[in-house]
């Protein structure tokens, strides 16, 4: 177990809602990752963080934020929630940069957009 | 973005048999690692490959790195069921923090 706990696990939600997903670590790892999943994509990533209140865009973050306020929590907004946002989300993180070190993943939550 | 693409992308095969999944890019990345996912669960990280033409064994499972640090396969031998999975190659990218994976590989060992 590597001190990553994502919640909600489970949520849906309605067509243009915002909705929040939290990702806490125990591990005080400086990097911080948010991906979905989603069949035949693998994993593609929304935004990371290299530290507190530093974060960047990954290759899907179009109507997605992030914050990041203290070095444990990690937090992905979805503004408006869309269908095509349906998926299951992955939170992760390591110690150095996942060049360096092994990146470690939560169990992910699964959103439904109706 | 910096793309990686595996295949094959469904593989079913009996147990006991060998089997190797490739990942292939037209990119050099400073690392490849590959990752094993079961339902419900996050990814978690087999092996990670640096050097270009590294080979790394883990009991039955086989990593290599391409020379040229843009290809990596992964060979199982003697496929148990338990192998049964998602495998995932990652690279970490050149430029900066990024971790970028390919589409996964869904096997299923029969008994």
């Amino acid at each position: 177990d590597a001190g990553i706990t994502q919640s909600p696990r489970h949520k849906v939600t309605e067509t243009g809602t915002p909705v929040t997903l939290r990702c806490h670590q125990t591990e005080n790892h400086r990097y911080m990752y948010w991906y979905r999943q989603d069949p035949g994509h693998g994993l593609r990533l929304i935004h990371y963080s290299y530290g507190v209140k530093d974060t960047d865009k990954g290759e899907v973050s179009d109507g997605y934020s992030v914050s990041r306020s203290k070095t444990e929590d990690f937090l992905l907004t979805l503004e408006s929630a869309t269908s095509s946002q349906t998926s299951v989300y992955f939170c992760a993180i390591s110690l150095q940069g996942p060049m360096n070190t092994e990146a470690f993943f939560g169990q992910g939550t699964r959103l439904t957009v109706v | 973005t910096q793309l990686l693409e595996q295949s094959p992308q469904f593989l079913s095969i009996q147990e006991g048999e060998n089997l190797t999944v490739y990942c292939n890019s037209s990119s050099v990345f400073s690392s490849l690692q590959w990752y094993r996912q079961e339902p419900g669960e996050g990814p978690v990280l087999l092996v990670t490959v640096v050097t270009g033409g590294e080979v790394k064994k883990l009991k039955r499972l086989t990593f290599q790195f391409g020379d040229a640090r843009k290809d990596s396969s992964l060979h199982i031998t003697a496929a148990q069921t338990g192998d049964t999975g998602l495998y995932l190659c990652a690279g970490g990218e050149t430029s900066g923090s990024r971790l970028t994976f390919g589409e996964g590989t869904q096997l299923t060992v029969n008994p």
